[in-house]
């Protein structure tokens, strides 16, 4: 069974800081996606990694996927309280490009305070 | 230009009592997927359908839960005879063709007594 731990599980922060959260498994992913999901709503897709050593920029968030293609980190810069919420990672697990039997982590709960 | 609609969004049942849960993907999205959120854990896969076809349920539990996917209409999961255990946040996502971003629905959180 391919697990993804999510780490911290929770971080509370202030306006301006700067947080990474991480990804790790044993298990090689063909891809790897980041979610972000708000209380009661459903998870949004941020951003998908593909290569190994890959890192990609969505404004003030920085992902990167591992050499091994086995984890990745979500590095966030300037916090700001909008970006509250939950982080997911999720790995494709049967691979082939298929991207729906996707594996979640438990996610890190980020609180940004004003 | 609506996402995937879920409903009911919460959704009460008693043990022994079947719950429906509906899912309407997105405007032109054929392909389906169930997804659990039980609490204290990640989300799981549980199955996808194409219309009028399950593709793979490898995630479904074997017993008391199925789902469909009509060629007209929503689509369906339904649990029969539920237990405390089913309690959870089931979410649908869909996409245009296998292999592309999924949208995820807003989620039905179903609570057994």
């Amino acid at each position: 069974t391919q697990l993804l731990e999510q780490s911290p599980q929770f971080l509370s922060i202030q306006e301006g800081e700067n947080l990474t959260v991480y990804c790790n498994s044993s298990s090689v992913f063909s891809s790897l996606q980041w979610y972000r999901q708000e209380p009661g709503e459903g998870p949004v897709l941020l951003v998908t990694v593909v290569t190994g050593g890959e890192v990609k920029k969505l404004k003030r968030l920085t992902f990167q996927f591992g050499d091994a293609r086995k984890d990745s980190s979500l590095h966030i810069t300037a916090a700001q309280p909008g970006d509250t919420g939950l982080y997911l990672c999720a790995g494709d697990s049967r691979g082939g490009g298929s991207n729906y039997k996707l594996t979640f982590g438990k996610g890190t709960l980020l609180t940004v305070n004003p | 230009n609506a996402g995937v609609m879920q409903n009911p969004r919460h959704l009460v049942r008693r043990r022994g009592q079947e719950a429906r849960l509906r899912c309407s993907p997105m405007k032109g999205h054929s392909h389906v997927y169930w997804y659990r959120q039980l609490p204290e854990e990640g989300l799981k896969f549980m199955v996808y359908l194409q219309k009028e076809n399950i593709i793979d349920e490898s995630g479904m539990p074997k017993e008391r839960f199925s789902a469909e996917f009509p060629k007209e209409g929503p689509s369906i999961l339904r649990i029969q005879q539920v237990v405390r255990g089913d309690s959870a946040a089931y979410f649908c996502a869909s996409s245009p063709r296998v292999g592309e971003k999924l949208f995820f629905g807003s989620g039905t959180q179903l609570s057994v007594l």
